[in-house]
């Protein structure tokens, strides 16, 4: 039962260009929303969140949205640079709940010079 | 700094095997987690742990145990080793787990044979 789902395995966009990200989640006690970022032999580094209680959070090129009613958030990265090129994980947790972080699959990035 | 240290890097384990994973932080977080990387599935949460003394199932906790005596410390141990449980295993911390932002080690590559 997988209740992060990132359903495009992979991304490839031009230098310059937007690049979108999506995930969906099945479970409503969701409360808090991030992503991370990982380069390959690294750990996952943290890039940004929300809160459920918002629909935006922009930090600097990453912005993320939150659609509570579709159950579905996005990263925008604008502009792509080459050094964006990692595999993006969304990652939910219920802080009401038993604190479980739990990811999606993850979607590969490329960004093409 | 250290932040979140793993050990071994990496090892390869005969089946049936006892092993342990090492996971140290110094940055005095209460909550910690252990997930295993795996193509196609993402990161999968194994166990966590709230706080010292506390421990939970995530969701693929079979034929894995954690303990968590002391904060900084959160070791995982496979008792007899499978070849299933060939993967990327990573430790991760955060202040509390009402807190949106995990820190990750470094990754511990396990190959079972």
């Amino acid at each position: 039962d997988q209740q992060v789902k990132q359903n495009s395995p992979s991304l490839s966009v031009q230098e310059g260009r937007i690049s979108i990200l999506n995930c969906d989640y099945t479970n409503s006690m969701f409360d808090y929303f991030l992503w991370y970022k990982k380069y390959p032999a690294e750990g996952p580094t943290f890039l940004i969140s929300i809160s459920s209680i918002k629909d935006k959070n922009e930090d600097g090129r990453f912005t993320v949205f939150l659609n509570k009613s579709a159950k579905h958030l996005s990263l925008h990265i604008v502009p792509s640079q080459p050094g964006d090129s990692a595999v993006y994980f969304c990652a939910a947790i219920s802080s009401g709940n038993t604190g479980k972080l739990i990811f999606g699959q993850g979607t590969t990035l490329q960004v093409k010079p | 700094i250290a932040g979140i240290t793993q050990a071994p890097t990496s090892q390869i384990l005969a089946a049936g095997r006892r092993m342990t994973l090492r996971c140290t932080q110094d940055m005095r977080h209460n909550a910690m987690y252990w997930y295993r990387q795996d193509l196609g599935l993402g990161l999968r949460l194994i166990h966590y742990s709230n706080t010292a003394g506390t421990t939970g199932k995530g969701e693929v906790p079979d034929g894995y145990s954690v303990s968590r005596a002391n904060t900084d410390d959160f070791p995982l141990t496979l008792a007899s080793a499978v070849p299933s449980q060939t993967s990327v295993y990573f430790c991760a911390s955060s202040p509390s787990r009402m807190n949106t932002e995990a820190f990750f080690g470094q990754g511990t590559r396990l190959t079972v044979v």
